[in-house]
């Protein structure tokens, strides 16, 4: 099945860093989603983007819709322990055809 | 609290059993999903429902049966339990229209043996 190439992989920063990952894909999607997983729990909702160019914030994070609607950026700023845990990003062309296709994650480790 | 949850959140069982996860939301939502999370954290749709008819399918062995007995509730029933069936299996829902995306379960942790 499709997935949306998401980079980096994974990242180890100092708390009080900033953290950028990014999502791309080969289609256009016309929804944007970011997720965080922590261990033993289900994915939550960070932040949604509905149309190109749009750039939303929730507290200390920011996520763009790319122009080409072909990629997501999410940024973390100031980074502390509790962002720790695997950020996805998640696509959809359209909300009553299309399933929500998952990145691959970004693994975020932060140390004090 | 209004949430997905689904049950059991650990499943270990024995390769050739007949094995269910229970899954219900009070969200009021009208879709639900099965999304399948495997070893290397890909998340991948199984199943998706909407007023209890089923509308994706993805590729997906026919040993794994979902059951929606009405919009608030999406079983999933899996035959012959594989060992390649071991993942974590992740519940979600959400209303079929514009601006609504996905909320998910807990996650039910499924080990073959």
């Amino acid at each position: 099945g499709q997935q949306l190439n998401q980079s980096p992989q994974s990242m180890f920063i100092q708390e009080g860093e900033d953290v950028s990952m990014n999502c791309t894909s080969s289609s256009i999607f016309n929804t944007w989603l970011w997720y965080k997983q922590d261990p033993g729990e289900g994915p939550v909702l960070l932040i949604a983007l509905y149309k190109a160019g749009e750039l939303t914030s929730n507290g200390r994070l920011t996520a763009q819709f790319g122009i080409t609607r072909k990629d997501s950026f999410l940024n973390i700023s100031a980074s502390i322990p509790s962002d720790v845990g695997i950020y996805f990003c998640a696509g959809q062309k359209s909300y009553n055809t299309d399933k929500l296709i998952f990145g691959t994650g970004t693994r975020l480790q932060v140390f004090p | 609290d209004t949430a997905v949850s689904q049950t059991p959140k650990y499943l270990v069982t024995q390769m050739g059993n007949d094995k269910s996860i229970k899954c219900e939301q009070n969200l009021g939502h009208d879709t639900m999903y099965w999304y399948k999370q495997d070893s290397k954290k890909f998340l991948k749709i199984m199943f998706s429902y909407n007023n209890k008819e089923l509308i994706i399918n993805e590729t997906v062995p026919n040993r794994f049966s979902p059951k929606s007995p009405d919009k608030a509730h999406l079983n999933l029933h899996i035959n012959s339990l594989e060992l390649g069936d071991s993942a974590v299996y992740f519940c979600a829902s959400s209303r079929r229209q514009e601006r609504s995306p996905l909320h998910f379960g807990n996650g039910t942790r499924l080990t073959v043996t």
